[in-house]
């Protein structure tokens, strides 16, 4: 069973469109941070929410962590092509840091 | 400032043979992890060293794999005998223990991707 779930696995847009992906979990987390994975490079650090109910705004990205601090989101309004990449959710696991699988990202010119 | 350094970035080679990746963490971080990336499995931990002693090795396969870390600023991932399932990406990436602690930020390389025919 995986520890995060999340979802859409894959997501395929036009630019200008909003979306919202998914990192939901039956456990609950001190914490949880969004990393954005570009093709040929390696996850970059997005942000980490750590209070139940956070939400966090990064220009046209807005995290929220969940009140049970189960789950979280991230919603882009006004998706550009740069926004292209697979957008993985983690947590802490006993001093190192659990990945999902990822959602990937297509954003259409 | 220089990043996580990896090396080689792509590497091919035939069943059997021996594979060694290498990593440069960024100075002053004392945490050193290797992941493996592929379609299947996603981004999967195979150890995580603390002040170059191996904390947590439950993710590495099997003992075809090894890794070391003679000192702060060197780590190796060694692959012998290599097998096609092996082919992935193997990134490598470490943390300062001032950030959060455990929250702290991951930087990550920009990986090896492997090939094993």
């Amino acid at each position: 069973t995986q520890l995060l779930e999340q979802s859409p696995q894959f997501l395929s847009i036009q630019e200008g469109e909003n979306l919202t992906v998914y990192c939901n979990s039956s456990s609950v987390f001190s914490s949880l941070q969004w990393y954005r994975q570009e093709p040929g490079e390696g996850p970059v650090l997005l942000v980490t929410v750590v209070t139940g109910g956070e939400v966090k705004k990064l220009k046209r990205l807005t995290f929220q962590f969940g009140d049970a601090r189960k789950d979280s989101s991230l919603h882009i309004t006004a998706a550009q092509p740069g926004d292209t990449g697979l957008y993985l959710c983690a947590v802490p696991n006993a001093g190192k840091s659990t990945f999902g699988d990822g959602t990937t990202l297509t954003v259409k010119p | 400032d220089a990043g996580v350094i990896q090396s080689p970035r792509h590497e091919v080679t035939e069943m059997g043979q021996e594979v060694t990746l290498r990593c440069k963490p960024i100075s002053g971080h004392d945490y050193l992890f290797w992941y493996r990336q592929t379609m299947m499995r996603g981004l999967e931990l195979l150890i995580y060293f603390n002040n170059n002693v191996p904390i947590d090795d439950s993710g590495m396969p099997e003992d075809r794999f090894s890794a070391k870390m003679p000192n702060a600023s060197f780590s190796t991932l060694k692959i012998q005998p290599s097998e096609p399932r092996d082919s992935a990406v193997y990134f490598c990436a470490s943390r300062s223990p001032t950030s959060g602690g455990e929250t702290g930020e991951l930087f990550f390389g920009e990986g090896s991707r492997l090939t094993v025919l």
